[in-house]
């Protein structure tokens, strides 16, 4: 299996709605990243996972939440969000941490209203 | 801090037509990897072709292939015999050392028939 997989495709959620999206890959590979892409626009780094444990953060807003139940499974946690967090979620993986090319999910098309 | 140019925001050329993609990247760094990737409308990123900066021999994928000139910091990407299925937003991304990728902000490349 080398690929990375995103649930789900599509998502249309309020600014109260609580959602998660969720990112999984059978590679062995022990780092994730999630990503915002905007229309045009190169991705955006949101949070990186090394060996389950969050390495970095880049200042992302509380109410984006990431987890990392085990080394094949990432989650983002989405609640209060806002319209202009719309965008496309991509997950990534590597084989580890240092000078590795990264492989990207689909990505999940989030619409806030 | 790393940053990646790509001068050509838009290109179109005919199929079967040779394109060349360029990209110019800033660091103080010897040892980093140099990567193109892919993004079709469909959206999934894909990587097409990556660079080792301590190796001196371009790298080559079928009709794609690079032309790395580190002293210029250069990393031009050569589509050679264009196919429809080419047409897609081009990044070009540097990697130095641990887990950040840095994007430049793409090429978006049509091919027509």
């Amino acid at each position: 299996d080398t690929e990375v997989t995103q649930t789900p495709k599509h998502l249309v959620m309020g600014m109260t709605n609580k959602k998660s999206l969720k990112c999984e890959q059978h590679m062995g590979h022990r780092a994730m990243y999630w990503y915002k892409q905007k229309a045009k626009k190169p991705p955006e780094l949101m949070f990186v996972y090394s060996y389950e444990k969050l390495s970095i953060n880049e200042s992302v807003p509380s109410r984006f939440s990431p987890e990392c139940p085990n080394s094949s499974l990432l989650n983002l946690h989405l609640h209060a969000l806002q319209p202009e967090d719309s965008a496309l979620y991509l997950c990534a993986s590597s084989p580890g941490t240092y000078n590795n090319e990264q492989f990207f999910g689909p990505g999940t098309r989030l619409t806030v209203l | 801090a790393q940053t990646v140019t790509q001068s050509q925001p838009e290109m179109s050329v005919q199929e079967a037509e040779t394109v060349t993609l360029s990209c110019t990247y800033d660091t103080s760094e010897n040892n980093y990897y140099l990567f193109w990737y892919k993004q079709p409308p469909s959206r999934q990123m894909i990587l097409v072709i990556r660079q080792e900066a301590y190796k001196q021999q371009n790298a080559t994928e079928n009709r794609f292939s690079v032309n790395f000139q580190k002293a210029a910091k250069s990393f031009s990407l050569k589509i050679s015999d264009s196919q429809l299925g080419d047409t897609a937003m081009y990044f070009c991304a540097f990697i130095e050392g641990a887990q950040k990728l840095v994007f430049g902000q793409g090429t978006r490349l049509t091919i027509n028939p």
